[in-house]
């Protein structure tokens, strides 16, 4: 199985910082990494697909890049509504596999 | 609007069983492969089992292997998850995503509890 290595773990950050999330894959998956968004007692919601294509609806503040097996979620300017975790998930190859997560926190 | 909406979950003993639903709406559920997620309290996500959209192609994670069983009815618009021989390790809230390549689509969750 493919392992994604999600870092930081978590993060403490203030509103309007720039977030940095890497994922780093254990094998080349080439562009097929997924980004997604959960806060407390909710479902996960997509935020990124393909490593970089923004899903619909997701405001542009947050952004993804990465081919092979080192991939980055951004979020430029961050809001009161981003404190949550995130988590890389690779639709390359089954068993789907997920990232630990990084939880972002309110500094 | 697409909704998946899961049920069946619950309080079961270890070594009982327990049949998870989710019924799809807003979109043409015959035309999507299907996943079951989980999450257990305060950890992270765990993929656990595929199914295509025609019932061909089914997939499960090597820690569900020969106890659950996923399965579909397309006329019925529903997913299912047949979990046998339950652990404790297999409290987790359940979730069901449609597939897309990504998981663009999820479900509230049910939760389930392995507990004597």
């Amino acid at each position: 199985a493919i392992q994604l290595t999600q870092s930081p773990s978590s993060l403490s950050a203030s509103v309007g910082d720039r977030v940095t999330v890497t994922c780093r894959a254990s094998q080349g998956i080439s562009s097929a990494l997924a980004w997604y968004q959960q806060k407390p007692g909710k479902a996960p919601k997509l935020l990124i697909y393909d490593a970089s294509s923004l899903e619909s609806g997701v405001p542009s503040r947050f952004s993804g890049s990465g081919s092979g097996t080192d991939f980055t979620l951004t979020i430029s300017s961050l809001q009161p509504e981003d404190f949550a975790t995130y988590y890389c998930q690779q639709f390359n190859s089954y068993p789907l596999t997920f990232g630990g997560g990084t939880k972002v926190e309110i500094k | 609007e697409v909704q998946l909406v899961e049920s069946g979950g619950g309080l079961v003993q270890p070594g009982g069983s327990l049949r998870l639903s989710c019924a799809a709406s807003g979109f043409t559920f015959s035309s999507y492969s299907m996943n079951w997620v989980r999450q257990a309290p305060g950890k992270g996500l765990e993929w656990i089992s595929y199914i295509s959209s025609s019932s061909s192609t089914i997939y499960y994670a090597d820690s569900v292997k020969g106890r659950f069983t996923i399965s579909r009815d397309n006329a019925k618009n529903s997913l299912y998850l047949q979990m046998n021989s339950l652990r404790g390790e297999d409290t987790a809230v359940y979730y069901c995503a449609r597939d897309s390549d990504e998981l663009d689509y999820w479900g509230q969750g049910t939760l389930v509890t392995v507990s004597s």
